[in-house]
């Protein structure tokens, strides 16, 4: 069975400074990534997605993930963080193989201060 | 295109009661789920449908029962609410099978409160 781990439930930036966010995943086969974000009393939007087909994915809003296998990650970053990008983030996987429903993290609220 | 909508979005239960959440999907997608949201275990899976007429547990089934109507309709349903389903229920559906990544389309989200 595949599972996600993010590290740092809140992370909190000011604005204009790097944003890192850790995801690190468990799986015995090739797997699916996603980062997806929440905004406060709203559904999930997906942010990007790894599809093995590069291992860097760049995803809307300014954000991007590396996928590295060596160290089962898939960290989103964006250079410079805005006031808007304050919202909750979460890491997922999917496989290939039995229901292909997504397994996700616990999350991570980012808060950027100004 | 409205994508994934639930309804209704704010409910309040006593204890014992049953309800009803809807879900609808205009995209065509072939599978869709049912998640619950709780402060600090991110979204877990309750239950899924894979294609029309079929329907399958995920990590959290109990005091739970789905039916997939059609395609597009997706419905869970609670028989006697109890306090532990305070929860955000979130409906989902996406395109699945030839070696497609799953990303999944969210509806806006079903807010429960068991008193």
């Amino acid at each position: 069975a595949q599972s996600v781990t993010q590290l740092g439930s809140h992370v909190s930036v000011s604005e204009g400074a790097l944003v890192l966010l850790r995801c690190n995943y468990s799986s015995s086969v090739p797997p699916y990534l996603f980062w997806y974000v929440q905004y406060p009393n709203q559904g999930l939007q997906l942010l990007l997605k790894y599809t093995s087909a590069a291992t860097l994915v760049k995803g809307i809003n300014g954000f991007e993930a590396e996928f590295k296998k060596s160290e089962t990650s898939f960290h989103l970053t964006k250079p410079s963080a805005h006031m808007s990008d304050a919202a909750e983030y979460f890491c997922a996987v999917s496989v290939d193989t039995g229901r292909r429903a997504l397994t996700f993290g616990s999350g991570t609220r980012l808060q950027v201060q100004p | 295109n409205a994508g994934v909508t639930q309804t209704p979005k704010f409910q309040v239960l006593k204890t014992g009661q049953s309800m009803t959440l809807q879900c609808a999907q205009d995209m065509n997608h072939n599978s869709m789920y049912w998640y619950r949201q709780d402060p600090g275990m991110g979204l877990r899976l309750i239950y899924y449908s894979a294609s029309e007429g079929t329907t399958d547990k995920g990590e959290v089934p109990n005091g739970y029962n789905v039916s997939r109507l059609n395609k597009r309709e997706f419905s869970l349903r609670l028989e006697s609410a109890a306090p532990s389903q305070t929860s955000v229920y979130f409906c989902a559906s996406s395109e699945a099978g030839g070696g497609r990544p799953y990303e999944q389309y969210f509806g806006p989200g079903t807010r429960l409160t068991v008193t």
